[in-house]
């Protein structure tokens, strides 16, 4: 089925530790984003690629990393978690760089501890 | 300063009324998109609609239709004949900037509760 899929869908990490949340898309979608959700702050871009081999700084990029190898994946990895990291991700796609819809993965519930 | 603003953090309507939740966004771009998702409490985001800067006239897709201002910069989303399934969070979104600098910001939402 095509979509896109993030892993895992919930973690609880030691704070300092690194992890790196995954997102694969199949609909080879040029754009792909990262944001976080947290209660009343809505969702914050975090970091975006409009095509493979090129990555942007969003709304709230520190303490976060991202590549863009290929067209499919875009993960995002915390170097050492802190608590504050503690959120819901959402990793989204879109097919370019028009008004085209974004299409969500289920989300990974990150706590930070 | 926020770029996608929307006022209401909450909100209830009576079922079978309308509603109509604000959204108002700041861009200097001349080419531009938004969006409104809902996002239940199972959490998935899902797409309702959308409306380019071009556009003449307002998006509308069944119940859901868009007013869109663009002298006022809102582009407040409207459902009509409320149902129970459409308590939800509700979430405006643009899409601005050009090639490598283009990305999608969203708002803080609006959570709606639809009362029998």
């Amino acid at each position: 089925i095509a979509g896109i899929t993030q892993a895992p869908t919930s973690q609880i990490l030691a704070a300092g530790r690194r992890m790196t949340l995954r997102c694969t898309q199949d609909m080879r979608h040029n754009a792909m984003y990262w944001y976080r959700q947290d209660l009343g702050l809505g969702l914050r871009l975090i970091h975006y690629s409009n095509t493979a081999g090129t990555t942007g700084k969003g709304e709230v990029p520190d303490g976060y990393s991202v590549s863009r190898a290929n067209t499919d994946d875009f993960p995002l990895t915390l170097a050492s978690a802190v608590p504050s990291q503690t959120s819901v991700y959402f990793c989204a796609s879109r097919k370019g760089a028009g008004n085209t819809e974004a299409f969500f993965g289920q989300g990974t519930r990150l706590t930070v501890v | 300063a926020q770029k996608i603003t929307q006022t209401q953090p909450g909100m209830f309507v009576q079922e079978k009324e309308a509603v109509t939740l604000d959204c108002t966004y700041d861009t200097s771009d001349q080419s531009y998109g938004l969006f409104w998702y809902k996002q239940p409490s199972s959490g998935e985001m899902i797409f309702l609609i959308y409306q380019g800067s071009y556009d003449e006239q307002n998006a509308t897709e069944g119940r859901y239709s868009l007013n869109f201002q663009k002298a006022r910069k809102s582009a407040n989303l409207v459902i009509s004949a409320s149902q129970l399934g459409d308590s939800a969070m509700y979430f405006c979104a643009m899409r601005e900037g050009r090639g490598a600098t283009n990305k999608l910001i969203f708002g803080t939402g609006t959570l709606l509760a639809v009362q029998p």
